[in-house]
């Protein structure tokens, strides 16, 4: 049972437009979502997070969305820059209940072409 | 400030065998968890440590063991190697329980 899912395993974009990731959970006990970058044999390195009494997080040119209707949360890249290529993952945590726990999708490959 | 540091980097070992990971934490930071990566599974939650106590555990069998010391650094140890261990092992801290976790480089674990 997967609870958090991104089902685009890889994005291709085009240098200086916008990438857009996406993510969807199905435990309704989450309340905290983050955003990290990756690259091969290396850590994941953490970008944003929101919590779940917002809908929006802005940081640089990283924005990310949360849908809780929905159970989707996305992260913009604008505009996107060829160093931004890598796996992006979202991850999520129900921090009451699981403490910080993080629960990770199965991760995107963003490719930015200059 | 130096980020989360993790030793050794790379590690070779037989089946059968034990193997210790160890974590020093972002100072400061009190909570560690350790993930495990692998192409098939993804990253996946062993456990998580909090003022030495252990707070959280995955869903992983009982060879997978931790521990926290009073300096929050922090260890893990895989008994009785079996092929399928073989992945990156991911240690992460946070300032608090909850709070966002921050990575290390990881130790590529390979059993022959």
């Amino acid at each position: 049972d997967q609870q958090v899912k991104q089902n685009s395993p890889s994005l291709s974009v085009q240098e200086g437009r916008i990438s857009i990731l996406n993510c969807d959970y199905t435990n309704s006990m989450f309340d905290y979502f983050l955003w990290y970058k990756k690259y091969p044999a290396e850590g994941p390195t953490f970008l944003i997070s929101i919590s779940s009494i917002k809908d929006k997080n802005e940081d640089g040119r990283f924005t990310v969305f949360l849908n809780k209707s929905a159970k989707h949360l996305s992260l913009h890249i604008v505009p996107s820059q060829p160093g931004d290529s890598a796996v992006y993952f979202c991850a999520a945590s129900g921090v009451y209940n699981q403490g910080g726990k993080l629960i990770f999708g199965q991760g995107t490959e963003l490719s930015v072409k200059p | 400030k130096a980020g989360v540091t993790q030793t050794p980097r790379y590690l070779i070992k037989t089946r059968g065998q034990q193997v210790t990971l160890s974590c020093s934490p972002i100072s400061g930071h009190r909570s560690v968890s350790w993930y495990q990566q692998t192409p098939g599974q993804g990253l996946q939650f062993l456990f998580e440590y909090f003022s030495e106590t252990q707070r959280n555990k995955g869903n992983f069998p009982g060879r997978f063991s931790g521990r926290q010391f009073s300096n929050s650094r922090s260890e893990m140890n895989v008994s009785t190697l079996e092929l399928g261990d073989s992945a990156l092992y991911l240690c992460a801290s946070s300032l608090v329980l909850g709070a966002e976790a921050f990575f290390g480089q990881g130790t590529r674990l390979t059993v022959v």
